[in-house]
Protein backbone atom coordinates (compact mmCIF):
# COMPACT_ATOMS: atom_id res chain seq x y z
CA UNK A 1 0.00 0.00 0.00
CA UNK A 2 0.57 3.63 -0.65
CA UNK A 3 1.93 5.74 2.19
CA UNK A 4 3.60 9.29 2.00
CA UNK A 5 5.90 10.62 4.94
CA UNK A 6 7.02 14.20 6.21
CA UNK A 7 8.72 15.76 8.75
CA UNK A 8 9.02 17.14 10.90
CA UNK A 9 6.11 17.36 12.48
CA UNK A 10 6.49 20.70 14.31
CA UNK A 11 9.44 23.32 13.71
CA UNK A 12 10.40 26.86 15.36
CA UNK A 13 12.82 28.74 13.16
CA UNK A 14 14.06 32.33 13.69
CA UNK A 15 13.35 34.95 10.97
CA UNK A 16 16.57 34.79 8.31
CA UNK A 17 17.23 31.10 8.69
CA UNK A 18 16.68 28.39 5.95
CA UNK A 19 14.19 26.08 5.79
CA UNK A 20 14.27 22.57 4.69
CA UNK A 21 11.13 20.21 4.57
CA UNK A 22 11.07 16.69 2.86
CA UNK A 23 8.19 14.41 1.85
CA UNK A 24 8.60 10.95 0.54
CA UNK A 25 6.27 8.55 -0.76
CA UNK A 26 6.43 5.00 -0.69
CA UNK A 27 4.77 1.87 -3.07
CA UNK A 28 3.58 4.36 -6.06
CA UNK A 29 5.81 5.62 -9.12
CA UNK A 30 5.93 8.82 -10.61
CA UNK A 31 3.41 10.72 -8.35
CA UNK A 32 1.95 14.01 -8.56
CA UNK A 33 3.25 15.52 -5.84
CA UNK A 34 2.16 18.97 -3.82
CA UNK A 35 3.06 21.03 -1.10
CA UNK A 36 0.27 23.24 0.43
CA UNK A 37 -0.29 26.22 3.30
CA UNK A 38 -3.25 26.54 5.21
CA UNK A 39 -2.16 30.22 7.34
CA UNK A 40 -4.16 30.08 10.71
CA UNK A 41 -8.14 30.21 10.35
CA UNK A 42 -7.61 30.10 6.47
CA UNK A 43 -8.22 26.98 3.78
CA UNK A 44 -5.61 25.39 1.48
CA UNK A 45 -3.24 27.29 -0.75
CA UNK A 46 -1.26 25.44 -3.30
CA UNK A 47 2.07 26.06 -3.48
CA UNK A 48 3.83 23.99 -5.45
CA UNK A 49 2.97 20.47 -7.65
CA UNK A 50 5.30 17.91 -9.45
CA UNK A 51 4.38 16.09 -12.50
CA UNK A 52 7.79 14.31 -12.27
CA UNK A 53 11.78 15.05 -11.71
CA UNK A 54 12.87 18.41 -11.72
CA UNK A 55 9.51 19.22 -12.57
CA UNK A 56 8.07 21.78 -10.11
CA UNK A 57 5.09 24.13 -11.26
CA UNK A 58 4.55 27.12 -8.52
CA UNK A 59 1.13 28.36 -8.17
CA UNK A 60 2.00 31.63 -5.89
CA UNK A 61 5.05 34.00 -6.02
CA UNK A 62 6.86 33.68 -2.98
CA UNK A 63 9.63 33.11 -0.48
CA UNK A 64 9.23 29.64 -0.97
CA UNK A 65 11.01 26.91 -3.67
CA UNK A 66 10.44 23.68 -4.15
CA UNK A 67 12.62 20.42 -5.76
CA UNK A 68 12.03 17.43 -6.86
CA UNK A 69 15.85 15.26 -7.28
CA UNK A 70 14.11 11.96 -6.89
CA UNK A 71 10.29 10.03 -8.18
CA UNK A 72 9.21 10.37 -4.87
CA UNK A 73 10.91 12.38 -3.18
CA UNK A 74 9.87 16.21 -2.72
CA UNK A 75 11.23 19.31 -0.89
CA UNK A 76 10.00 22.31 0.34
CA UNK A 77 12.65 25.46 0.89
CA UNK A 78 13.33 28.71 1.76
CA UNK A 79 16.83 30.63 2.15
CA UNK A 80 15.47 33.12 4.55
CA UNK A 81 12.80 32.95 6.21
CA UNK A 82 10.18 35.69 6.96
CA UNK A 83 7.41 35.77 9.92
CA UNK A 84 4.46 35.41 7.04
CA UNK A 85 5.66 31.96 6.10
CA UNK A 86 4.19 30.87 9.51
CA UNK A 87 1.63 28.05 8.91
CA UNK A 88 1.19 24.50 8.47
CA UNK A 89 2.37 22.79 5.32
CA UNK A 90 1.00 19.56 3.76
CA UNK A 91 2.51 17.30 1.51
CA UNK A 92 0.41 15.15 -0.67
CA UNK A 93 0.53 12.94 -3.93
CA UNK A 94 -1.65 11.88 -6.16
CA UNK A 95 -2.24 9.87 -9.98
CA UNK A 96 -3.73 11.48 -12.76
CA UNK A 97 -5.54 9.88 -15.14
CA UNK A 98 -8.62 9.93 -17.35
CA UNK A 99 -10.16 7.14 -15.97
CA UNK A 100 -12.79 7.54 -12.91
CA UNK A 101 -12.13 9.39 -10.12
CA UNK A 102 -8.59 8.06 -9.42
CA UNK A 103 -7.51 12.08 -8.90
CA UNK A 104 -7.92 11.99 -5.48
CA UNK A 105 -5.18 13.23 -3.43
CA UNK A 106 -3.30 11.31 -0.37
CA UNK A 107 -1.92 13.81 2.40
CA UNK A 108 0.87 13.67 4.49
CA UNK A 109 0.46 14.52 8.71
CA UNK A 110 1.85 17.77 7.82
CA UNK A 111 4.61 20.24 9.59
CA UNK A 112 3.49 23.03 11.48
CA UNK A 113 6.30 25.69 11.26
CA UNK A 114 6.41 28.90 13.17
CA UNK A 115 9.10 31.31 12.29
CA UNK A 116 9.94 33.79 15.14
CA UNK B 1 -13.97 28.33 -14.89
CA UNK B 2 -14.32 25.78 -12.33
CA UNK B 3 -14.55 26.87 -8.91
CA UNK B 4 -16.69 25.79 -5.43
CA UNK B 5 -18.10 27.59 -2.66
CA UNK B 6 -18.67 26.58 0.90
CA UNK B 7 -21.54 27.96 2.74
CA UNK B 8 -20.06 29.07 6.08
CA UNK B 9 -17.37 28.44 7.80
CA UNK B 10 -18.48 27.32 10.70
CA UNK B 11 -21.05 25.07 11.37
CA UNK B 12 -22.43 23.79 15.25
CA UNK B 13 -24.35 21.26 15.55
CA UNK B 14 -25.30 19.32 18.81
CA UNK B 15 -24.54 15.82 19.60
CA UNK B 16 -26.78 13.09 17.71
CA UNK B 17 -28.53 15.85 15.48
CA UNK B 18 -27.95 16.35 11.99
CA UNK B 19 -25.06 17.19 10.07
CA UNK B 20 -25.60 19.30 6.89
CA UNK B 21 -22.52 20.82 5.62
CA UNK B 22 -22.92 22.86 2.26
CA UNK B 23 -20.77 23.14 -1.30
CA UNK B 24 -21.75 23.93 -4.37
CA UNK B 25 -19.45 23.77 -7.52
CA UNK B 26 -19.60 25.58 -10.63
CA UNK B 27 -18.17 23.80 -13.68
CA UNK B 28 -18.53 23.54 -17.45
CA UNK B 29 -18.31 19.85 -17.73
CA UNK B 30 -19.36 17.07 -15.72
CA UNK B 31 -17.04 17.46 -12.41
CA UNK B 32 -15.47 15.00 -10.09
CA UNK B 33 -16.43 16.04 -6.83
CA UNK B 34 -14.57 15.16 -3.39
CA UNK B 35 -15.05 15.93 0.61
CA UNK B 36 -12.09 15.61 2.65
CA UNK B 37 -12.10 16.36 6.50
CA UNK B 38 -9.07 17.60 8.98
CA UNK B 39 -8.81 16.51 12.26
CA UNK B 40 -6.69 19.60 14.15
CA UNK B 41 -2.86 19.13 13.87
CA UNK B 42 -3.08 16.44 10.89
CA UNK B 43 -3.26 15.83 7.15
CA UNK B 44 -6.16 15.77 4.98
CA UNK B 45 -8.54 12.30 4.62
CA UNK B 46 -10.61 11.49 2.09
CA UNK B 47 -14.33 11.12 2.90
CA UNK B 48 -16.04 10.35 -0.15
CA UNK B 49 -15.97 11.23 -4.13
CA UNK B 50 -18.51 11.60 -6.75
CA UNK B 51 -17.23 10.69 -10.22
CA UNK B 52 -20.31 10.22 -12.31
CA UNK B 53 -21.75 6.98 -10.85
CA UNK B 54 -24.43 6.70 -8.44
CA UNK B 55 -25.61 10.30 -7.15
CA UNK B 56 -25.87 9.56 -3.45
CA UNK B 57 -22.21 8.76 -2.40
CA UNK B 58 -21.61 6.85 0.85
CA UNK B 59 -18.05 7.43 2.41
CA UNK B 60 -16.57 6.71 5.66
CA UNK B 61 -17.92 7.40 9.21
CA UNK B 62 -21.25 7.24 8.28
CA UNK B 63 -20.89 10.10 6.06
CA UNK B 64 -23.10 10.84 2.78
CA UNK B 65 -23.42 13.16 0.19
CA UNK B 66 -25.63 14.00 -2.61
CA UNK B 67 -25.00 15.16 -6.23
CA UNK B 68 -27.51 17.50 -7.55
CA UNK B 69 -26.99 18.70 -10.94
CA UNK B 70 -29.69 20.93 -10.88
CA UNK B 71 -28.40 22.81 -8.14
CA UNK B 72 -25.05 22.57 -8.55
CA UNK B 73 -24.63 21.00 -4.81
CA UNK B 74 -22.67 18.31 -2.92
CA UNK B 75 -23.38 18.72 0.57
CA UNK B 76 -22.50 16.30 2.95
CA UNK B 77 -24.56 14.93 5.53
CA UNK B 78 -24.27 12.66 8.68
CA UNK B 79 -27.63 11.44 10.61
CA UNK B 80 -26.09 11.72 13.58
CA UNK B 81 -23.41 13.89 14.98
CA UNK B 82 -20.59 12.18 17.17
CA UNK B 83 -18.42 14.01 19.27
CA UNK B 84 -15.06 12.97 17.19
CA UNK B 85 -17.30 14.04 14.23
CA UNK B 86 -15.31 17.82 15.14
CA UNK B 87 -13.18 18.65 12.57
CA UNK B 88 -12.43 20.94 9.80
CA UNK B 89 -14.61 19.78 5.94
CA UNK B 90 -13.13 20.70 2.88
CA UNK B 91 -15.11 20.08 -0.71
CA UNK B 92 -13.00 20.36 -3.67
CA UNK B 93 -13.47 19.95 -7.77
CA UNK B 94 -11.04 18.36 -10.32
CA UNK B 95 -9.96 20.44 -12.26
CA UNK B 96 -11.02 19.38 -15.85
CA UNK B 97 -7.89 21.42 -17.60
CA UNK B 98 -5.06 19.81 -15.67
CA UNK B 99 -6.93 17.26 -13.50
CA UNK B 100 -5.98 19.81 -10.02
CA UNK B 101 -8.17 19.96 -7.44
CA UNK B 102 -9.65 22.89 -6.37
CA UNK B 103 -10.56 23.64 -2.93
CA UNK B 104 -13.34 25.13 -0.73
CA UNK B 105 -12.39 27.13 2.08
CA UNK B 106 -13.35 25.23 4.58
CA UNK B 107 -15.92 24.48 7.22
CA UNK B 108 -15.38 23.61 10.96
CA UNK B 109 -17.62 21.66 12.34
CA UNK B 110 -18.29 21.99 15.87
CA UNK B 111 -20.33 19.44 18.01
CA UNK B 112 -21.78 20.34 21.25
CA UNK B 113 -22.37 18.00 23.93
Amino acid sequence: SQTIHQWPATLVQPVGSPLSLECTVEGTSNPNLYWYRQAAGRGLQLLFYSVGIGQISSEVPQNLSASRPQDRQFILSSKKLLLSDSGFYLCAWSTISQGLGNTEAFFGQGTRLTVV
Amino acid sequence: AQSVTQLGSHVSVSEGALVLLRCNYSSSVPPYLFWYVQYPNQGLQLLLKYTSAATLVKGINGFEAEFKKSETSFHLTKPSAHMSDAAEYFCAVRRDSNYQLIWGAGTKLIIKP
